[in-house]
């Protein structure tokens, strides 16, 4: 499995943009570049996936580099809520099973 | 709501006991899946069904056994526990095995005494 790097926590200021970065130079070009957040006492929920361009979601925004090895998600106005810790994934999209490999995540704090 | 229902949502046993975990996927998922989550191991998948059917297998444990039954829920089996299988046992689901999003229930928090 690809592995991605994040850093183990960030924090914002709630109102304002959040950019969540993510190391993945090993990617492969069937890969896609999918984002999950685990909220206290919750199970994890899907966030946003891509490919090769940049997208755009009712939750996030998520943009890719030219050459995929990096990507960041984009909270564009953080609230109270945002808060949680945000797992970057590699998922081939060719493989039978699509198990998700989830890292140590960023750990977002969201200052009121 | 993510549209996945677990049961129970805190399950306390003793070691050497046998438990099951049930998870019910959202209306129209074919493929279920089952991760545990500890303190020290984070959150790892176990194994996957699609349609009735074992499709992978991750790190788990020959004292556990899952199955997903014709109208597509699914059971996770953990036979003689030990203290070390305390944690969160999260179900998913997703539409099929092909690169679509899973959708988390909340979790069973086993707790062995």
């Amino acid at each position: 499995d690809a592995k991605t790097t994040q850093p183990n926590s960030m924090e914002s200021n709630e109102e304002e943009p959040v950019h969540l970065p993510c190391n993945h130079s090993t990617i492969s070009g069937t890969d896609y570049i999918h984002w999950y957040r685990q909220l206290p006492s919750q199970g994890p929920e899907y966030v946003i996936h891509g490919l090769t361009s940049n997208v755009n979601n009712r939750m996030a925004s998520l943009a890719i580099a030219e050459d995929r090895k990096s990507s960041t998600l984009i909270l564009h106005r953080a609230t109270l809520r945002d808060a949680a810790v945000y797992y970057c994934i590699l998922r081939d999209s060719f493989q039978g099973a699509q198990k998700l490999v989830f890292g140590q995540g960023t750990r977002l704090t969201i200052n009121p | 709501d993510s549209g996945v229902t677990q049961t129970p949502k805190h399950l306390i046993t003793a070691t050497g006991q046998r438990v099951t975990l049930r998870c019910s996927p959202r209306s129209g998922d074919l493929s279920v899946y089952w991760y545990q989550q500890s303190l020290d191991q984070g959150l790892q998948f176990l194994i996957q069904y699609y349609n009735g059917e074992e499709r992978a297998k991750g790190n788990i444990l020959e004292r556990f056994s899952a199955q997903q039954f014709p109208d597509l829920h699914s059971e996770l089996n953990l036979s003689s526990l030990e203290l070390g299988d305390s944690a969160l046992y999260f179900c998913a689901s997703s539409v099929d095995s092909q690169n679509q999003p899973q959708h988390f229930g909340d979790g069973t928090r086993l707790s062995i005494l």
